[in-house]
């Protein structure tokens, strides 16, 4: 399976924006890039999904590479709400269906 | 609209002991997938309920069972416990195992 390499953690000040990396450079042509959060004392919240080209949504943007070997998150403006562990997961789709494979994931941390 | 619900919210048992996890998915989803997550980790893929029959496992040993009714909720069945068994138990629901999983707050087991 591909898999993905994320930054420990990350730290950003509140109402600025936030890029989280992620590299994947073994994705295959059929693998989605998938973020997920989670916050403390929560399951994970899906965040956004891609497979090409750019993506945007009430929660945040993905920027994906040409190549596909990396993308980014970005958080327009974080708030303290968004302090969270992000996970980049690549989903690995089988002819029997999904499965989602985390990491380790990026803890953000959001300071007033 | 009742998310993915989960019971119970925690659980204490002892080593050999059989325990039985339940999750009722979002309405209108009809595939339900189970994770481990162990302290500091990703959560990790256990299976997937599809149509009540197992449509992908991950790289749990047999010990590690399921069930699927026909109202789409599930039970995740652990048989002779062992300490390392002791994590938060997610379950995630879909519609046909595709894009976005929808996850419930978990089941906190510890084994003593």
């Amino acid at each position: 399976d591909a898999k993905t390499t994320q930054p420990n953690s990350m730290e950003s000040n509140e109402e600025e924006p936030v890029h989280l990396p992620c590299n994947h450079s073994t994705i295959s042509g059929t693998d989605y890039i998938h973020w997920y959060r989670q916050l403390p004392s929560q399951g994970p919240e899906y965040v956004i999904h891609g497979l090409t080209s750019n993506v945007n949504n009430r929660m945040a943007s993905l920027a994906i590479a040409e190549d596909r070997k990396s993308s980014t998150l970005i958080l327009h403006r974080a708030t303290l709400r968004d302090a969270a562990v992000y996970y980049c997961i690549l989903r690995v789709k089988s002819n029997s269906g999904y499965a989602l494979n985390f990491g380790k994931g990026t803890s953000l941390l959001v300071t007033p | 609209d009742a998310g993915v619900t989960q019971s119970p919210t925690h659980l204490i048992k002892t080593r050999g002991q059989q325990v039985t996890l339940r999750c009722s998915p979002k309405s209108g989803h009809d595939t339900v997938s189970w994770y481990q997550q162990a302290l500091g980790q990703g959560p990790q893929f256990i299976f997937q309920y599809y149509e009540e029959e197992e449509r992908q496992r991950g790289n749990f040993p047999d010990r590690f069972s399921g069930h699927q009714f026909p109202n789409y909720s599930s039970e995740l069945n652990v048989n002779a416990l062992l300490l390392g068994d002791s994590a938060l138990y997610l379950c995630a629901s879909s519609l046909g195992g595709g894009a976005g999983q929808y996850f419930g707050p978990g089941t906190r087991l510890t084994v003593t």
